[in-house]
Parts: C-alpha cells; sequence; structure tokens
C-alpha cells in the first residue's frame, strides 16, 4: 500500500520568502506529526495533530512556523519570512492510532534557505 | 527532559561480522522504543517497536532489547551485510498523558565494508 508521500521533495528559498510543505498521510491514520532533521543530528518534534486537531505544537521554533490538517487528513506545513537557520528536513509521519502506535515517515522535503 | 544519546557516532565492520549498536535515555518512564534506519537523502524506515512491557523484538537478522529500569536498550545485527550500511536511529516515547512525540538520538552511521 501507498506510505506516507511529501512534496516537494526539495524546495530551495530565498531568505525572506514563504514556504508550504505538504504530507499526505497514509489514509485512515488518525496520528499526523511533524519533525524538523537538521544536518547530522536526529529528528526533532514539531508538532502533533489527532485527525484536524493540533493537540501538541510545542516544538514550533518560532510563529512563523505554522500548520495545518483542516480535514484530519492532509497537512501542510507553512514558514513564513523563512530565515538560514530553517534550512533542514522536514519530516512527516502518521500513525495508525495514538498511544504506542508504530510511526511510519515520509521521505521528507529538505529546505535550503539561500 | 527526556535525553537520547547513541555510542558510537561512526561503526565500521567487515561484512560479515555480528554488531550491537546502543541507545541510552534518561528517563525511564518511557511508553515504548523505536529502531529506525535512515539512508543518506532519505525518510526513516522503521525497523523495531518494542513496547514498555516487552523485553526485545526480533526481525529476520534483526534483534532490539530493552532494560527500561536501566534507561538501555541494544540493536542487534547477526551477519551483516553491504546493504545493512545506513544510519541507525533510536527514539522513545515517554508515557506522560497526552504527549505523542519521539525523542531521538542522533544515530550510529554504520558501514559495513565488502
Amino acid at each position: 500500500g501507498a506510505g506516507v508521500s511529501q512534496s516537494p521533495r526539495y524546495k530551495v528559498a530565498k531568505r525572506g520568502q514563504d514556504v508550504a510543505l505538504r504530507c499526505d498521510p497514509i489514509s485512515g491514520h488518525v496520528s499526523l506529526f511533524w519533525y524538523q532533521q537538521a544536518l547530522g543530528q536526529g529528528p526533532e518534534f514539531l508538532t502533533y495533530f489527532q485527525n484536524e486537531a493540533q493537540l501538541d505544537k510545542s516544538g514550533l521554533p518560532s510563529d512563523r512556523f505554522f500548520a495545518e490538517r483542516p480535514e484530519g487528513s492532509v497537512s501542510t506545513l507553512k514558514i513564513q519570512r523563512t530565515q538560514q537557520e530553517d534550512s533542514a528536513v522536514y519530516l512527516c509521519a502518521s500513525s495508525l492510532i495514538t498511544r504506542s502506535g508504530e510511526q511510519f515517515f515520509g521521505p521528507g522535503t529538505r529546505l535550503t534557505v539561500l | 527532559k527526556q535525553e537520547v544519546t547513541q555510542i558510537p557516532a561512526a561503526l565500521s565492520v567487515p561484512e560479515g561480522e555480528n554488531l550491537v549498536l546502543n541507545c541510552s535515555f534518561t528517563d525511564s518512564a518511557i511508553y515504548n522504543l523505536q529502531w529506525f534506519r535512515q539512508d543518506p537523502g532519505k525518510g526513516l524506515t522503521s525497523l523495531l517497536l518494542i513496547q514498555s512491557s516487552q523485553r526485545e523484538q526480533t526481525s529476520g537478522r534483526l534483534n532490539a532489547s530493552l532494560d527500561k529500569s536501566s534507561g538501555r536498550s541494544t540493536l542487534y545485527i547477526a551477519a551483516s551485510q553491504p546493504g545493512d550500511s545506513a544510519t541507525y536511529l533510536c527514539a522513545v516515547l515517554v508515557s506522560n498523558f497526552g504527549n505523542e512525540k519521539l525523542t531521538f538520538g542522533t544515530g550510529t552511521r554504520l558501514t559495513i565494508i565488502p
């Protein structure tokens, strides 16, 4: 079956531009997560949705970061006024159930801010 | 705050050898622990998920153990192959209600020498 998909796979933005990153979770998965992975580091949590509700956004680094999942399926991570320190791989994951659910990851979007 | 450490950061072994990767975590109140592999430029592939009540999980040549009380997990790879070359990440889910995020280590970069 289809896994988690993300688009675009690569994004180059000039500093100050807004970007939108898309995640299509596995069909029927309740939970959706966004993580940020800097070069040579492990992924770090950004935000979590249960269906359409954003239950935890404690990892978002600033108010320039915004995520939504309006219909409880596809999610978009938006970064406004991008800065060089936003350059990273943005990973999306989904899980079928809440609590103890195995998380399945997409291929990521590599964002480079010039 | 949960911290996850993986040692060593990099490991090179000849093909055919058995090897062990280590993961330690500071807060033993975890819900589960997951091992992933990440190939260069790719997302994360889930290898094994161990619930807090379990001691180990096996899949093919992989065996993961969990000692929650000491805050340690190991991933054992038998009869290593060049295709096993990748970065291996462990991640824990803490057991606080409402907390769904994984906390990752920085990974062990494994190279299998043909």
